[in-house]
């Protein structure tokens, strides 16, 4: 059973980068794409791209500017870099695994503050 | 790229059967049968409830099914029981390999 952890900061300054990192164990990383989505408190989700193990992204449209997600198959790890972040990123961070549009797994989500 | 429109809330009574609706476009919903479901309680993550409109993963109830007509999914919980109670979201592909979410529904059991 694949599982998910998300690791990183649970604050970060305006205008700075948010920057985290999944770690996938129980499964192979070449066998999904790895997708981060996320959840403001009290709204909904918002996908917010994917990347594969061969190194291929694709990402939402609306953040693409400010989004870089990576991998490290050598760890199983993929990251997620958000730059010039401001309250509105505020946010509950998954990290999940998809296939055919489906998410058939997820970590248990990180909080992640902006603010000074 | 705009959120599936889905009601905010939606009620009934244990052992009714309610439907939410999810409303997206022809560059969504409407061209692909690439729609999921997740059901998230509070302070939990989702769960993957349907996927492929209407394929079931091992170990969801059967009383969860799914369907979709035009631009509109819909999500059906029959035999309506108090753990049901949760927040629902679906998710469709919307091309270019992008992933758009609902809005989001709040089932209450009365």
């Amino acid at each position: 059973q694949v599982q998910l952890q998300e690791s990183g900061p649970g604050l970060v300054k305006p205008s700075e980068t948010l920057s985290l990192t999944c770690t996938v164990s129980g499964g192979s990383i070449s066998s999904y794409y790895w997708s981060w989505i996320r959840q403001p408190p009290g709204k909904g989700l918002e996908w917010i791209g994917y990347i594969y193990y061969s190194g291929s992204t694709n990402y939402n449209p609306s953040l693409k500017s400010r989004v870089t997600i990576s991998v490290d198959t050598s760890k199983n790890q993929f990251s997620l870099k958000l730059s010039s972040v401001t309250a509105a990123d505020t946010a509950v961070y998954y990290c999940a695994g998809e296939l055919m549009a489906t998410i058939y797994y997820w970590g248990q989500g990180t909080l992640v503050t902006v603010s000074s | 790229q705009s959120a599936l429109t889905q009601p905010a809330s939606v009620s009934g009574s244990p052992g009714q059967s309610i439907t939410i609706s999810c409303t997206g476009t022809s560059s969504d919903v409407g061209s692909y049968n690439l729609v999921s479901w997740y059901q998230q309680h509070p302070g939990k993550a989702p769960k993957l409830m349907i996927y492929e409109v209407s394929k079931r993963p091992s170990g969801v109830s059967n009383r969860f099914s799914g369907s979709k007509s035009g631009n509109t999914a819909s999500l059906t919980i029959s035999g309506l029981q108090a753990e049901d109670e949760a927040d629902y979201y679906c998710c469709s592909y919307a091309g270019s390999s992008t992933l758009v979410f609902g809005t989001g529904t709040k089932v209450t059991v009365l």
